[in-house]
């Protein structure tokens, strides 16, 4: 596809059930992003992946969190026993790679999953 | 302290008029820095970087950066309504992979 793209659009679920994400980067794009945004606040960074290894899960807020990316494409964000405090929208981005230093590459973002925990 | 913090707004300006907006980071490594417009309802976008003190403009919008001060703004001339977005504000740090730290944003309103 052109874009990066996110399924679902929209998960409801109840507390104490687990959920599957799944982001589909651009295609060629090594790096991808997993970030959070509760109502009204900025972005929260989850994880990073270069390829399929994430050098940075830093941001994954408890080991209830997990991700996974196969391939170097697809990845998938697991909430396991979800929370009410989980509810938020999870946004998805790739770049072509992930220089350090100064040099920067651009991000795109997906849709994002509204996830709502009951 | 949040890492980067910006007002939330709503940052009301009149149709054809400059909005500024303004992001303080705390981290003194940050190296880049970026603005991302994001619509209601919609996934952010870039619209533009900076990683070199002074400014730098693009169309209608320039960014500002001073690294002395920690400060980094955006300033939209000729405003549009559809300018009317979220701003978000976010920082790569030294090392940082590429990883982001946004600020929660400012909320823009151009009224006609």
């Amino acid at each position: 596809g052109a874009g990066v793209s996110q399924s679902p659009s929209n998960k409801v679920t109840e507390k104490g059930k687990d959920v599957e994400l799944r982001c589909d980067p651009i295609s060629g794009h090594t790096a991808l992003y997993w970030y959070r945004q509760s109502l009204g606040q900025g972005l929260e960074f989850l994880i990073y992946f270069q390829g399929n290894s994430a050098p940075d899960k830093s941001g994954l807020p408890s080991d209830r969190f997990s991700a996974e990316r196969t391939g170097g494409s697809v990845s998938t964000l697991t909430i396991q026993r979800t929370q009410q405090e989980d509810s938020a929208v999870y946004l998805c981005a790739s770049s072509l790679r992930a220089p350090s230093g100064r040099a920067t590459d651009t991000q795109y973002f997906g849709p994002g999953t509204r996830l709502t925990v009951l | 302290q949040k890492e980067v913090e910006q007002n939330s707004g709503p940052l009301s300006v009149p149709e054809g008029a400059i909005a500024s907006l303004n992001c303080t980071y705390s981290d003194r490594g940050s190296q880049s820095f970026f603005w991302y417009r994001q619509y209601s309802g919609k996934s952010p976008e870039l619209i533009m970087f900076i990683y070199s003190n002074g400014d730098k403009e693009d169309g209608r919008f320039t960014a500002q950066l001073n690294k002395a001060s920690q400060y980094v703004s955006l300033l939209i001339r000729d405003s549009q309504p559809s300018d009317s977005a979220t701003y978000l504000c976010a920082v790569k740090r030294a090392g940082g992979y590429n990883k982001l730290i946004f600020g929660a944003g400012t909320r823009l309103a151009v009224h006609p």
